[in-house]
């Protein structure tokens, strides 16, 4: 089966840093992305992780462990339009990309 | 560059009917996923294409149709509608659509409603 869990809701406060994990279960492996999602919106992308480590990007890093089935999304400084859902996908091969549903980020001030 | 584009951008139809939606990538890519999403939950995966070929299939019923067409736009056909089919439809383009991990980009959505 194809499992992805993530915390259904955060809070943090502006300035800080924030971790939104994600552990998967899924019959295939070949990467995991990170996308954010405001209200509304299409999601869009923010990371990409094939080997395991430690990804930075600006304020976000993605960190893998494959062995674990285990990720998480880094959030640093946190800005007030970082409030959004963030979404975990992984990409299993034969073409498909599995999402999970998704952590609801609140900042506030 | 424009990104990815989709009309309609809103849809009302009722029980039993039938609907289209149409994507249209970013220059350049040549593959189109097809997600929906439901409130409050992540795109499940429903279709993807690359060179006019069907590559990836998600665990929808054959009500859910689509094609790709030379210029890599793609439509989407839902038969025999059902209140469950209520969702916002997002088509998302990629440039290779290998075998490999390759970054999608999503469109604005199409919001479909049932009623």
């Amino acid at each position: 089966g194809q499992n992805i869990d993530q915390p259904t809701e955060m809070t943090a406060t502006e300035g800080a840093i924030v971790q939104i994990n994600c552990t998967y279960q899924t019959s295939g492996f070949n990467g995991l992305f990170w996308y954010q999602q405001h209200a509304g919106e299409a999601p869009t992308f923010l990371s990409y992780n094939v080997l395991d480590g430690l990804e930075e990007k600006g304020r976000f890093s993605s960190f893998l462990s494959r062995s674990k089935g285990y990720s998480y999304l880094l959030l640093k400084e946190l800005q007030m339009k970082d409030s959004a859902s963030y979404l975990c996908a992984v990409y299993t091969g034969g073409f498909k990309t599995i999402f999970g549903a998704g952590t609801r980020l609140f900042v506030k001030a | 560059d424009a990104g990815v584009t989709q009309s309609p951008t809103h849809l009302i139809k009722t029980r039993g009917q039938q609907v289209t939606l149409r994507c249209s990538p970013i220059s350049g890519h040549k593959s189109v996923s097809w997600y929906q999403q439901v409130l409050g939950q992540g795109p499940q995966f429903i279709f993807q294409y690359y060179e006019k070929e069907e590559r990836g299939r998600g665990n929808f019923p054959d009500r859910f149709s689509a094609r790709q067409f030379p210029n890599y736009s793609s439509e989407l056909n839902v038969n025999a509608l059902l209140l469950g089919d209520s969702a916002l439809y997002l088509c998302a383009s990629s440039l290779l659509g290998t075998s490999g991990p390759d970054t999608q980009y999503f469109g604005p959505g199409t919001r479909l409603t049932v009623l």
